[in-house]
């Protein structure tokens, strides 16, 4: 079935260093990859997505890439900061013009730690 | 704009105990999801509505689990009866098309605050 794999679990990183989490996903008909952060007791927000159709997104200090060839896609948060500590969820999706609203697979997260 | 209410936002109850949670979606939205997330298990999607229709149930864990959705502005999640299993964090989500690429459409799913369920 669908599925999607993200590493690493947990990573910490000092205040200004990079961080990157990896995504992998079964079905090569997905075609939408958002990511979400989700602080601790809150609700996962969404912060990046990307379509199928472009290889890479950026946004400030965050940026997102997609290999569709491998089925990977990946979260790259550059010049950390305290506040970009939070659990870091990965996602896709299929969607298609006959079905609005797919369904989400999530990544099982990663914990992310910056250390001032 | 509210956002997507959830309520109650925690709820404490005994095992066997009925148990519903309820959702108001964002106005104008026309999907809608509910997860249940665990430290166990992660983030898991139970179901989802598109315009008021169950598309996919296949998270339900089980037949003590059920949901409806009567019309645009409100469902529910009710468990009957209620297991210790079932504690954790149960969020509601709701989402609207974005735009297009392709002849795609891609909805960006927006979480209300979650309800914390602890079955005792």
């Amino acid at each position: 079935g669908e599925n999607v794999e993200q590493h690493p679990s947990t990573l910490s990183v000092q205040e200004g260093d990079s961080a990157v989490i990896k995504c992998t996903y079964s079905d090569s008909a997905s075609n939408y990859f958002p990511w979400y952060k989700q602080e601790l007791g809150k609700r996962p927000q969404l912060i990046i997505d990307i379509r199928s159709n472009v290889g890479e997104k950026k946004d400030q200090r965050i940026a997102v890439t997609l290999n569709k060839t491998a089925k990977h896609f990946s979260l790259h948060i550059t010049e950390t900061q305290p506040e970009d500590s939070a659990v870091y969820f990965c996602a896709a999706s299929k969607v298609s013009p006959i079905q609005v609203g797919g369904k989400l697979i999530f990544g099982q997260g990663t914990e992310l730690s910056v250390k001032p | 704009d509210a956002g997507v209410i959830q309520s109650p936002r925690h709820e404490v109850t005994e095992m066997g105990q009925e148990v519903t949670l309820r959702c108001k979606p964002i106005s104008g939205h026309n999907s809608l999801f509910w997860y249940r997330q665990t430290m166990m298990r992660g983030l898991e999607l139970l179901i989802y509505f598109n315009n008021n229709v169950p598309i996919d149930d296949s998270g339900m864990p089980e037949d003590r689990f059920s949901a409806k959705m009567p019309n645009a502005s409100f469902s529910t999640l009710k468990i009957q009866p209620s297991e210790p299993r079932d504690s954790a964090v149960y969020f509601c989500a709701s989402s609207f098309p974005v735009g297009t690429s392709g002849g795609a459409l891609y909805n960006e799913q927006f979480f209300g605050p979650g309800t914390r369920l602890t079955v005792l």
